[in-house]
């Protein structure tokens, strides 16, 4: 059973392309994450959407736009790719929004921009 | 700034040797924690939280942190390290909707 699963694993892609990340979450669970984790290893989290609905937006590029069509699902695309945008994006969900509820995340996905 | 600092960036450690790794924030008021681990090539799973009570939690796999409210410290523990243990290692901070993670620690554990 999977709980939090992303598609593709891996995205290899050219310069200036768009693409998108599609994540989906078993767990009925009302909140998602999409988090960037760099070639260092570190996690920062771009967006979270709680019943369909942007709750966080951070500093990121407006060439990355989330879309939440239902509580299950939350897909990233992202447009006109840049090197810099390669990395491993995670998707993760919780139960409610609130500081106790901790997150489970998906596989990621591996994208490399070339 | 608000911050995690994870202030090991890399630990090698022989099988049964003894783990601390070190986590501060620097977060005003009521936080909750957490300590998540990736193994190679896997994604974030969850080892222990604190949210109030005892602030010495025990989480899977033998590990354990210490919450230290004055220290602004939770630091992870585990008394005899093992080859499987091999992972990336990150606290995390939440607020309310928002979690901040640490720079991460990597453990390589020697056979």
């Amino acid at each position: 059973d999977t709980a939090v699963s992303q598609t593709p694993k891996y995205l290899v892609t050219q310069m200036g392309n768009d693409k998108s990340i599609k994540c989906e979450q078993n767990l009925g669970h009302d909140t998602m994450y999409w988090y960037k984790q760099d070639s260092k290893k570190f996690l920062k989290i771009m967006f979270s959407y709680n019943n369909k609905e942007l709750i966080i937006n951070e500093t990121v590029p407006n060439r990355f736009s989330p879309k939440s069509p239902d509580k299950a699902h939350l897909n990233l695309h992202i447009n006109s790719l840049e090197l810099g945008d390669s990395a491993v994006y995670f998707c993760a969900s919780s139960q409610g929004r609130g500081p106790y509820n901790e997150q489970f995340f998906g596989p990621g996905t591996r994208l490399t921009v070339l | 700034a608000q911050s995690v600092s994870q202030h090991n960036h890399h630990v090698i450690l022989s099988e049964a040797a003894s783990l601390e790794l070190g986590c501060n924030y620097s977060y005003g008021g009521t936080v909750n924690l957490f300590w998540y681990v990736q193994y190679p090539g896997q994604h974030l799973q969850l080892l222990l939280k604190y949210f109030s009570g005892d602030p010495l939690v025990k989480g899977i796999k033998g590990f354990e942190a210490e919450f230290i409210k004055s220290k602004f410290s939770f630091n992870l523990r585990k008394p005899s390290v093992q080859w499987s243990d091999t992972a990336e290692y990150f606290c995390a901070v939440k607020m309310w909707d928002d979690m901040r993670f640490g720079a991460g620690t990597r453990l390589t554990v020697k056979p």
